[in-house]
């Protein structure tokens, strides 16, 4: 993998349902990866960065895991609401400190 | 403790004229990134700066298009004689001085979406 991908490209759920995107990103001279939560006409919000194998971190509902031996990372969401509708990006960290984002996933949850 | 600010939010140019594009840091934050959102794609790096230093340019276009992060002041993003290609959203972060390399939250602002007619 050349570049960061995300799947799927958009998502449509109802109100109380899980679900999860997936992020891929290069796993050779890996730093760190990032998880943002784009609302509409707002700014990007981070939401987590994880650095090793393994790492899980946990925000409310919302939960990252990260494999960086095979280069993926899944983002879950549990019982999504309305407001959880956004694009959710994801970026690997660069040796620069330069994000490299994926073009995210659009969810949108139903009332 | 106000967040990353950007103006102007929109900006309107005709084909051959200068885009200036601002963004002034949260405060205590010393570096920060530009990032280009062209329509149907994702954010793109740009360019990262310190204070009165540019450290990577690598996503830049290698005509036109220049920054800088004075000692005082916003960091400034300038296009030289605009084409229409460059119409997109241009996203400024900032950060403090990262720890780690690449592990550094960047906080984003608002946006400038710049038209090209």
């Amino acid at each position: 993998i050349l570049n960061v991908e995300q799947s799927p490209q958009s998502l449509h759920v109802q109100e109380g349902d899980s679900t999860n995107f997936t992020c891929s990103f290069p796993s050779s001279n890996f730093y760190a990866l990032h998880w943002y939560r784009w609302e509409t006409a707002k700014s990007p919000e981070a939401l987590f960065v994880m650095t090793l194998n393994g790492d899980e971190k946990k925000k409310g509902r919302i939960s990252a895991t990260l494999n960086t031996k095979e280069g993926y990372s899944y983002l879950y969401i549990k019982g999504s609401q309305p407001e959880d509708s956004a694009t959710y990006l994801c970026a690997s960290g660069g040796a620069t400190n330069k994000l490299i984002f994926g073009t995210g996933t659009l969810l949108a949850v139903q009332p | 403790n106000a967040g990353v600010m950007q103006n102007p939010r929109h900006l309107v140019r005709r084909r051959g004229q200068e885009a200036r594009l601002r963004c002034s840091p949260m405060k205590g934050h010393s570096h920060v990134y530009w990032y280009r959102q062209l329509p149907e794609e994702g954010l793109k790096f740009m360019v990262y700066l310190q204070k009165e230093n540019i450290i990577d340019e690598s996503g830049m276009p290698k005509e036109r298009f220049s920054a800088e992060f004075p000692k005082e002041g916003p960091s400034i993003l300038r296009i030289q004689q605009v084409v229409r290609g460059d119409s997109a959203a241009y996203f400024c972060a900032s950060s403090p001085r990262p720890i780690e390399t690449g592990v550094g939250e960047q906080f984003f602002g608002p946006g400038t979406r710049l038209t090209v007619l």
